[in-house]
This record gives C-alpha cells, structure tokens and sequence, in this order.
C-alpha cells in the first residue's frame, strides 16, 4: 500500500515570492508520481506528473518538482507565484507494477498568494 | 474530447430522498473513480470500476450507497436514502493506465446539498 503525507496544510505567500509545496510519499514498490490543482469550485486537473527518466519535471503554470527517491519526495516548486496560483494542491502517488490505476492522494495544500 | 462530464452540477434535495449522480468518462478510458470531498474529510475514494467492474468499493460509507456502471460510457451514483451528513461535493474522473494515460481526468463534480 501506499501513503502520501503533504507536509502543510496551508501556505500563504506574497505575490512574485517563490512558493514550496513539500510531498512525502511511502511505498514497498516504485510508484508514478503527480500533482494537481484545484481551483475554486472547480474538479481537480493535472500540474505534472513523474514517470520515470529525468527527476526534474516542468507542468503547467511555470510550476516543477523534483523526484527524490532517496528522501522519498515529490516537491512541487515555483520561483515566482501569481495571485491566480491561489489554490488547493494535491500530490498523489500510483504504483506502476499492478497497472492498477488508483491513485492515492495527500490530503491537500492550500496555497494563498497574497497582494 | 468534451472530458468527464457529471450531472447535475448542483443538488439540492431534502433527507430521506433519493439522489442520483451521474457521469460520463472519456470516451476509451477503462477506469473510473468516484470521490467525495468535504471541508472535514477531504477527498476520499468511494468506489472505482475497470472495464465497468466494480474493483473496490471499500470507500462507500454505507448501505444507502451504490453505484453501477452499465456501460463503457456511463456511471451512477445513488444515495436512498440521503441525509444531511452527505451534503459535499462528488468527482467522478477517468483514466487508461494500460496505455500510458495514467492520471486522473476529473469532472466538474456535483455540489449535493441534502437539508
């Protein structure tokens, strides 16, 4: 099984800051990596995700995250946040050898960016 | 592709009734999720299909739900009967693992207010 602990729960933060949304993650086996955003009153969609290869990933919105298999993490990073990055975040994890497609998710983050 | 579509967007029903959400994934996807999220208890799995079989519907709280999936195309989630407690917002989302598509694709969610 796996889990999936985000370490905050809220982050406020001042416009053209940079912004770290920590992820940890625990499994017996090797997993498929992501984030998604959800903005008010909308479902969840995808910011990036980590398959395999080069453990720096870019997604959308200027946001990257990098895979630490080590440490065990899935940081999600942006050097300079806009007010429209204001949002829950959540980061979820998927084992790849069951082909099983569920996905386990963190509990979110709520990120503020504040004028 | 037009995405996950969910219906209706919003609910408003009195306790005791019956309460039916649909969903339409995209066309080829082989996965589907329902969801609830709620301020207290977040985003929580409540039943995903394969190929329109049920695989794990440990997340569903109780007897007064139930959700089928008759076809490739289509899926219901049903409360009877539905009480205040389960006034949140449910996701449905889809996605094909087995040919690499291995996020999530969310709906817009319906908004179940149940007074």
């Amino acid at each position: 099984a796996q889990s999936v602990t985000q370490l905050d729960s809220q982050v406020p933060v001042f416009e053209e800051a940079p912004v770290e949304l920590r992820c940890n993650y625990s499994s017996s086996v090797s997993v498929y990596l992501f984030w998604y955003v959800q903005y008010p009153n909308q479902g969840l969609q995808l910011l990036l995700k980590y398959l395999s290869g080069s453990t720096l990933v870019k997604g959308i919105n200027g946001f990257e995250a990098e895979f630490n298999k080590s440490q065990t993490s899935f940081h999600l990073r942006k050097p300079s946040v806009h007010i429209s990055d204001t949002a829950e975040y959540f980061c979820a994890v998927t084992a790849f050898n069951t082909n099983a497609g569920k996905s386990t998710f963190g509990d979110g983050t709520t990120l503020t960016v504040k004028p | 592709d037009a995405g996950v579509i969910q219906s209706p967007r919003h609910e408003v029903t009195e306790m005791g009734q019956e309460v039916t959400l649909r969903c339409k994934p995209i066309s080829g996807h082989d996965y589907l999720f329902w969801y609830r999220q709620t301020m207290m208890r977040g985003l929580e799995l409540l039943i995903y299909f394969n190929n329109n079989v049920p695989i794990d519907d440990s997340g569903m709280p109780e007897d007064r739900f139930s959700a089928k999936m008759p076809n490739a195309s289509f899926s219901t989630l049903k409360i009877q009967p539905s009480e205040p407690r389960d006034s949140a917002v449910y996701f449905c989302a889809s996605s094909r693992p087995g040919q690499g598509v291995n996020e999530q694709f969310f709906g817009p969610g319906t908004r179940l207010t149940v007074l």
